[in-house]
């Protein structure tokens, strides 16, 4: 049983594109994430929901937007893609947003080109 | 920003323990202490978390100073699958409503010979 599942796990485009990534999971967590690794491998949160709610937005530029569907999803659609845009995407989830354990994703990696 | 310290890496061998240190000098009263890790082409995974006093789990032990300027954790046998990347990470407060945010450093890329 996958807890958190991201499709797809590898994604390459041209720059200009919009694309989106789904994430999903099944442990009936009510808050979900967004976090970019870069080449250099930090790990940066983008975005944080909780109950459909978006709680965290760490400066993330207009071009990604988050959608949230229900509480076992969290979607990011990219719009006119970039080379920086250019990492892998890890979705994840926890229990609330007191941040304890969180459940991480197997990664979509986006390539842009 | 509370922030941590951590060496790039560390070698260990297989069936050995392993301490993997982190530095938090600026960590605030209320800030827990918590460690992941990451496996090659995989997501981040929990290993485990504390405030002050120290933990165990089945993955680790965690050990606290008492002044919590500092943490170690503790592999007791080291495998070849417990080669990674091990992050320490505090609870950081942000900008966004008082909602925590975890800030991922570097981490320690540990390394397992058999």
């Amino acid at each position: 049983d996958t807890a958190v599942s991201q499709t797809p796990k590898y994604l390459v485009t041209q720059m200009g594109n919009d694309k989106s990534i789904k994430c999903e999971q099944n442990l009936g967590h009510d808050t979900m994430y967004w976090y970019k690794q870069d080449s250099k491998k930090f790990l940066k949160i983008m975005f944080s929901y909780n109950n459909k709610e978006l709680i965290i937005n760490e400066t993330v530029p207009n071009r990604f937007s988050p959608k949230s569907p229900d509480k076992a999803h969290l979607n990011l659609h990219i719009n006119s893609l970039e080379l920086g845009d250019s990492a892998v995407y890890f979705c994840a989830s926890s229990r609330g947003q007191d941040y304890n354990e969180q459940f991480f994703g197997p990664g979509t990696r986006l390539t842009v080109l | 920003d509370a922030k941590t310290t951590q060496p790039n890496s560390m070698e260990s061998n297989e069936e050995e323990p392993v301490h993997l240190p982190c530095n938090h000098s600026t960590i605030s009263g209320t800030d827990y202490i918590h460690w992941y890790r990451q496996l090659p082409s995989q997501g981040p995974e929990y290993v485990i978390h504390g405030l002050t006093s120290n933990v165990n789990n089945r993955m680790a032990s965690l050990a606290i100073a008492e002044d919590r300027k500092s943490s170690t954790l503790i592999l007791h046998r080291a495998t070849l699958r417990d080669a990674a990347v091990y992050y320490c990470i505090l609870r950081d407060p942000g900008v966004s409503g008082g909602s925590y945010i975890p800030t991922f450093g570097r981490g320690t890329s540990l390394i397992v010979h058999p």
